[in-house]
């Protein structure tokens, strides 16, 4: 199985920061990867696909990158609603997985 | 706009089957460009890909769930359902179902996700 490592597990940051969380995979994915959001209590919201297409809906302060094994998902200009976990899951061979989560805390 | 729902008993006994059902409206379980998916996640950790499905019968599951794991579409009803055996304490989980794009394999719709809790 391909796994996906987060990093930070979680981040303290302020209303107008710019975050940057990464995810490496233990193996090459190409673009094959997406980010979601999830608030407490409620099912993940994607963000982003293809590493870098922004979903439908979603504001353009959020932003992926990269390519291979390394990615980001900043975040620029953090929102009160912005406030949550981020997962990254990759599509490239199945079983699709998932990160651990990185928790966007208010500072 | 497509909504998914999960439904099922909340409690299992150990080594019992778990099985639950998701009701899909505004899309049709039929549709060729779709895949439809169980994913779970325990209390407070991460998530778990189950499994996906289409309506012809297409499936693939987990290898570490292979063993437990059935799922089937019933297009009548716009459902797909979700059944595990031989369930233990770690199969307690929410389990959500979503719908996934074939094209990029993300999930783009979810359902709200149901608690189910194995206990005697």
């Amino acid at each position: 199985d391909v796994q996906l490592t987060q990093s930070p597990s979680s981040v303290s940051a302020s209303v107008g920061d710019r975050v940057t969380i990464t995810c490496r995979a233990s193996q090459d994915i190409n673009n094959w990867l997406a980010w979601y959001q999830q608030k407490p209590g409620k099912a993940p919201n994607l963000l982003i696909y293809a590493a870098s297409s922004l979903q439908s809906g979603v504001p353009s302060r959020f932003s992926g990158s990269g390519s291979g094994t390394h990615f980001t998902l900043t975040i620029s200009g953090l929102q009160p609603e912005d406030f949550a976990t981020y997962f990254c899951q990759q599509a490239n061979s199945f079983p699709f997985t998932f990160g651990g989560g990185t928790k966007v805390e208010i500072k | 706009q497509v909504q998914l729902q999960e439904s099922g008993p909340g409690l299992v006994k150990p080594s019992e089957t778990l099985s639950l059902t998701c009701t899909v409206s505004g899309d049709s379980v039929s549709s060729g460009s779709y895949f439809w998916s169980w994913i779970r996640q325990p209390p407070g950790k991460g998530l778990e890909w189950i499994g996906y499905m289409n309506y012809n019968g297409n499936t693939k599951y987990n290898p570490s769930l292979k063993s437990r794991v059935t799922t089937s579409v019933d297009t009548s009803k716009n459902q797909f359902s979700l059944k595990l055996t031989s369930v233990t304490a770690a199969d307690t989980a929410v389990y959500y179902c979503a719908k996934v794009h074939s094209s990029s394999w993300v999930l783009a719709h979810w359902g709200q996700g149901t608690l189910v809790t194995v206990s005697s």
